[in-house]
This record gives structure tokens, sequence and C-alpha cells, in this order.
């Protein structure tokens, strides 16, 4: 079965700083989609960025990135120029496949992440 | 597109109460996924239905839950009799792409119920 793991429960960084998160993951497939979700105060869920495990190329959506490394089944997500709205609990989360008919998201624990101003 | 709707926002109710939640996916998703979000637990899918059939229902906490999909534009996720421990924020999210194309893997969460039982 897949599992993702989130090991740092916590994050504090300074505002306008640089913080990575971290996120490993567990599977036997070659193939599959990894996921960052951000949940502000406000609960709502929204999708950060997105990585297709067959790319090579790191996915990036404005300050945030992602480092891929598929051999270690690493997928962190890097936040530049932390800003006071990045505060909010992360999540990343693992999907089967195209070729798998299961829809099913697996998300990890979450990591909260505080920006110090 | 307005994304995922779901109704109530909040809602406050006395233990043994009927409790309906309902979830209006994005237009042209065939897959949706009931959730719900407490401290203890933190996220756990209840229930998922493709092209409006329950696929995996094994999170479903006991006979007090049932949901249904009716048609595609429409679930419903219901609890009776309710108790405080379902006290929880529920999330309805929705994925799939009608002509196949682009990120039809990718779910997208309505804004939540939160649930309260007395």
């Amino acid at each position: 079965a897949q599992t993702v793991t989130q090991s740092q429960p916590e994050m504090s960084v300074q505002e306008a700083e640089t913080v990575t998160l971290s996120c490993t993951y567990d599977t036997s497939e070659s193939d599959y989609y990894l996921f960052w979700y951000k949940q502000p105060p406000s609960r709502q869920m929204i999708l950060v960025i997105r990585q297709e495990a067959y790319k090579q190329q790191n996915a990036t959506e404005n300050r945030f990135s992602v480092n891929f490394q598929k051999a270690a089944k690493s997928f962190s997500l890097k936040i530049s120029d932390s800003q006071l709205g990045d505060a909010a609990m992360y999540f990343c989360a693992y999907r089967r496949g195209p070729m798998n008919r299961d829809d099913k998201i697996i998300f990890g624990k979450g990591t909260r992440l505080h920006i110090l101003p | 597109d307005a994304g995922v709707i779901q109704s109530p926002r909040h809602e406050v109710t006395e233990m043994g109460q009927e409790v309906t939640l309902r979830c209006k996916p994005i237009s042209g998703h065939n897959s949706l996924f009931w959730y719900r979000q407490t401290m203890m637990r933190g996220l756990e899918l209840l229930i998922y239905f493709n092209n409006n059939v329950p696929i995996d229902d094994s999170g479903m906490p006991e006979d007090r839950f049932s949901a249904k999909m009716p048609n595609a534009s429409f679930s419903t996720l219901k609890i009776q009799p309710s108790e405080p421990r379902d006290s929880a924020v529920y999330f309805c999210a929705s994925s799939g792409t009608p002509l196949g194309g682009r990120d039809r893997e990718t779910q997208y969460f309505g804004p939540g119920t939160r649930l309260l039982v007395l």
C-alpha cells in the first residue's frame, strides 16, 4: 500500500526567507502523481502544485517549486520569499498513475508552517 | 466555473438529529469524494463515487452515515442520528475532465461544512 510521510509537524520561517517542506512516499509503481495542497486558517484546501512522475523536470508555480527525487521517493516543497499569507497547513499527497482506475489520493498528515514577521 | 459548492457552510445541531450535507461538483467532473477532517484523526476519506456509482465506502464510519449521488451534479452525505463525535469539517472534492484532457487527476475541494453536534 502506498504511504505518504511528512516528518515535520511544524515549521517556522522568517518573512521573505526561503523554506523547504519535506515529504517522502512509498510506492512500487513507476507512474503516479504528487501534489502539495495548502490549507490556510479558512480551512479551504487549495492546490499549490502538482508533479507527474514521468516528468523529470521539477514543477514550479511562481514562488513555489518542488524538488522531486524519484529514486529517493522524495517530494519536497520550496517556498521562496515567504509571505504572511503563506502561513497554513501544507499537505503532501500521492495518486496512482493514469493506468490505474483508482481515483483516491493519499494524504500525508501535514506540516503547519508559521511565518514570522 | 464556480468550483465545488457545498452547503450549508455551517451546521449546529443537537445529538440525535438528522444532518444532511450537500455538494455540487465541478461541471464535467466524474469523480466525487467526501472527506472528514478533525484535529484528532486528520483528513479521512469517507467515500468516493465515479460516474455516480459508489466505488469505495470503506471509510464510512458506521451505519449512521450514508451517501448518495443521484446525478452527476449533486451528492449528499447524511448522518442519522448525529452524535457529538461527528463534529468535524466535512469536505467534498471532485476530479476529472470531460474530454479526458489534462489534469483529470487533481482533486478540487469545496469550502467545507463545519458541523457541530451538541
